[in-house]
């Protein structure tokens, strides 16, 4: 069963502008992952939110987390073509990840 | 290694088959996982491995689906008598032990005529 559920399904921007992605999740966490998938294959580890951290800046990531809420924000900004990828939030209940469905980000040059 | 390697890259195979998809996880990562992406159901976990034991094999969608790892390292997944239903993307994962991140191979695509 899918824990996270991402928001929107799809996103489309212009080079250098701010890409916003958006997750909730249904149980309680210990951290917060997301991951990106290119051409889906391979998935990459972007950045780790724990449960009792708020904010998180990793390059042109940020990522918030709201426990009250279930819901974590990812924005990159400044974004560029490389950036087009599908992306995935993940929690990990008992050690193994639960993805949501993914939001695919297109980034016209 | 470099990174998680994991092979074939692509496999057709024809239903009633069987399979072998292998993982080779970073040197030194004592925990293994598998997880299947498909159109229809998205990334799945099937199995976790800490060390050669499997204290996790809840994805494990049938009883055609097995693994095995050993010496603590490589691990084969094993489909019997393949459906087209199991026509996917085969995902390998390790990491170290106490930290979260998870570390993915390229996958092995499976599909079955």
């Amino acid at each position: 069963s899918q824990q996270g559920e991402e928001d929107p399904q799809a996103l489309s921007i212009q080079e250098g502008e701010n890409a916003t992605m958006n997750c909730s999740y249904k149980t309680s966490i210990n951290n917060l992952q997301w991951y990106r998938q290119n051409s889906g294959r391979g998935l990459v580890h972007l950045i780790l939110i724990r449960s009792n951290e708020r904010e998180k800046h990793s390059g042109r990531l940020r990522v918030t987390l709201d426990t009250s809420k279930k819901s974590s924000s990812l924005l990159i900004t400044a974004s560029r073509a490389a950036d087009t990828a599908s992306y995935f939030c993940a929690t990990d209940p008992n050690s193994k990840l639960t993805f949501g469905k993914g939001i695919t980000l297109s980034v016209r040059p | 290694g470099a990174g998680v390697s994991q092979s074939p890259s692509n496999k057709v195979t024809e239903k009633g088959k069987d399979v072998e998809l292998r993982c080779d996880p970073i040197s030194g990562h004592t925990a293994l996982y598998w997880y299947r992406q498909s159109l229809g159901q998205g990334l799945e976990f099937l199995i976790y491995f800490q060390g050669n034991s499997a204290p996790d094999k809840s994805g494990l969608p049938s009883d055609r689906f097995s693994a095995e790892r050993t010496g603590g390292s490589v691990s084969t997944l094993t489909i019997q008598r393949t459906q087209q239903e199991d026509s996917a993307v085969y995902l390998c994962a390790s990491r170290v032990a106490g930290v979260y991140e998870q570390y993915f191979g390229p996958g092995t695509r499976l599909t079955v005529t």
